[in-house]
């Protein structure tokens, strides 16, 4: 079965620098999660977009900003990088018309490295 | 107070015998409970969903669920090496679009 899609798998950046993060759900879901996850840390909500709209907010630094598409993808953009946006950034997609109760599915993740 | 404790520390199990993880929560109109297994530097991996009260199993996992006790947990019977992981609790927000709250993660050691 198709899984999440997440590009690129490993990133680094200099502070200061920007950072784009793709993420391509799971055929036919409609809702996208981006969490991020410091090391040794359990995942933290950033935001979420359903049906291309922002249907959620959480812990997501001003610098951060996201976006889904029309065919669902959506992208996290980062800017003015610091060391501690170094971590494990995953996308989850979800169906909320699916039948799944909207369980959410992870992708393998982009390690991001900030120097 | 964290949404979702778990507060054992590190398990470990030797092989074929019974893990027993614990998950609270505190949101009481939560409805939908999820366990995630994942490996170091991987991405959590979905292996049970659990609604209603009671128990669940599916092969080697089951999860119980208490909903009066807010209290959901997983037990790995037959623990193989394998089953080496953290293992996240995860309760979608009542208020928050279904955004996950996690467990810090218990992890769990199956000793061959």
């Amino acid at each position: 079965a198709a899984g999440v899609i997440q590009s690129p798998r490993h990133l680094i950046k200099e502070k200061r620098e920007t950072a784009t993060l793709k993420c391509y759900p799971i055929p036919r879901h409609d809702t996208v999660y981006w969490y991020q996850q410091g090391p040794g840390q359990d995942p933290q909500f950033l935001i979420s977009f359903y049906e291309k709209m922002q249907s959620d907010k959480g812990s997501i630094p001003d610098r951060f900003s996201a976006q889904q598409f029309s065919d669902y993808h959506s992208e996290l953009n980062m800017s003015s990088l610091e060391l501690g946006d170094s971590a494990l950034y995953f996308c989850a997609s979800s169906s909320r018309t699916g039948g799944e109760g909207e369980t959410q599915y992870f992708g393998p993740g982009t390690r991001l490295l900030v120097l | 107070q964290k949404e979702v404790e778990q507060n054992s520390g590190p398990l470990s199990v030797p092989e074929g015998a019974i893990a027993s993880l614990n998950c609270t929560y505190s949101d009481r109109v939560s409805q939908s409970f999820f366990w995630y297994r994942q490996y170091s530097g991987k991405s959590p991996e979905l292996i049970m969903s659990i609604y209603s009260n009671g128990d669940k199993e599916d092969g080697r996992f089951t999860a119980q669920l208490n909903k009066a006790s807010q209290y959901v947990s997983l037990l790995i019977r037959d623990s193989q090496p394998s089953d080496s992981a953290t293992y996240l609790c995860a309760v979608p927000f009542s208020y928050g679009n279904n955004r996950l709250a996690f467990g810090k993660g218990n992890q769990v050691v199956v000793i061959p």
